[in-house]
């Protein structure tokens, strides 16, 4: 089972570039999530999905956009990218309940130059 | 700051040592999560606890939620190099998980 799968595995990026981050689950998960590590901070959540048709954002949504495609995708969007950007992306999934763990992707490292 | 505080912030100790992590939090959680991160690859469940006041083994390693839903620990008995990783807390409320920092792991051989 592939789970959850997050493409690219790793990116550089000029400041002002944009890049969007995506993440597919095959679990038919309700909820999927975005999370920033950065070393000392833990994971950060950046943007949330409950379910199919919602997104509210988590504890640092300045300088990012989301979109739930469907079910299975949920897409990060920088749009302007900044150094303070620089960053290990997980993406996550479960079925919604709030005590359900998190399936978690390999990550995107990505710098921003 | 972190919802969710983590101590130690690292712990390096020698094969067959014991060794603690704390989780602590001034907020009220539904549950509490614990996850093993690896160099490279996301977190992993280790185990969730739901009861105030409960304790769950898992072979070598023995978690308990404090009897407020507050705050968390995880002893591992008898280390092993198979041990070491990033230990992470995560505190759940609606619908988001909250993490600690997290506490990196080191058993020498």
């Amino acid at each position: 089972n592939a789970g959850v799968t997050q493409t690219p595995k790793f990116q550089v990026l000029k400041t002002g570039q944009s890049m969007t981050l995506q993440c597919a689950q095959d679990m038919n998960h309700n909820s999927m999530y975005w999370y920033r590590q950065d070393p000392g901070m833990g994971l950060r959540l950046i943007y949330y999905s409950a379910s199919e048709g919602t997104t509210d954002k988590g504890e640092v949504p300045n300088g990012y956009n989301v979109s739930r495609l469907n079910k299975r995708e949920f897409s990060l969007r920088l749009e302007s990218a900044a150094p303070s950007q620089t960053s290990v992306y997980f993406c996550a999934s479960r079925t919604g309940d709030s005590n359900e763990k998190l399936f978690f992707g390999s990550g995107t490292q990505l710098s921003v130059l | 700051t972190q919802l969710l505080e983590q101590s130690p912030q690292f712990l390096s100790i020698q094969e067959g040592e014991n060794l603690t992590v704390y989780c602590n939090s001034s907020s009220v959680f539904s549950s509490l999560q614990w996850y093993r991160q690896e160099p490279g690859e996301g977190p992993v469940l280790l185990v969730t606890v739901v009861t105030g006041g409960e304790v769950k083994k898992l072979k070598r390693l023995t978690f308990q939620f404090g009897d407020a839903r507050k705050d968390s620990s995880l002893h591992i008995t008898a280390a092993q190099p198979g041990d070491t990783g990033l230990y992470l807390c995560a505190g759940a409320a609606d619908y988001k998980l909250s993490f600690g920092a997290g506490t990196t792991v080191t058993v020498r051989a």
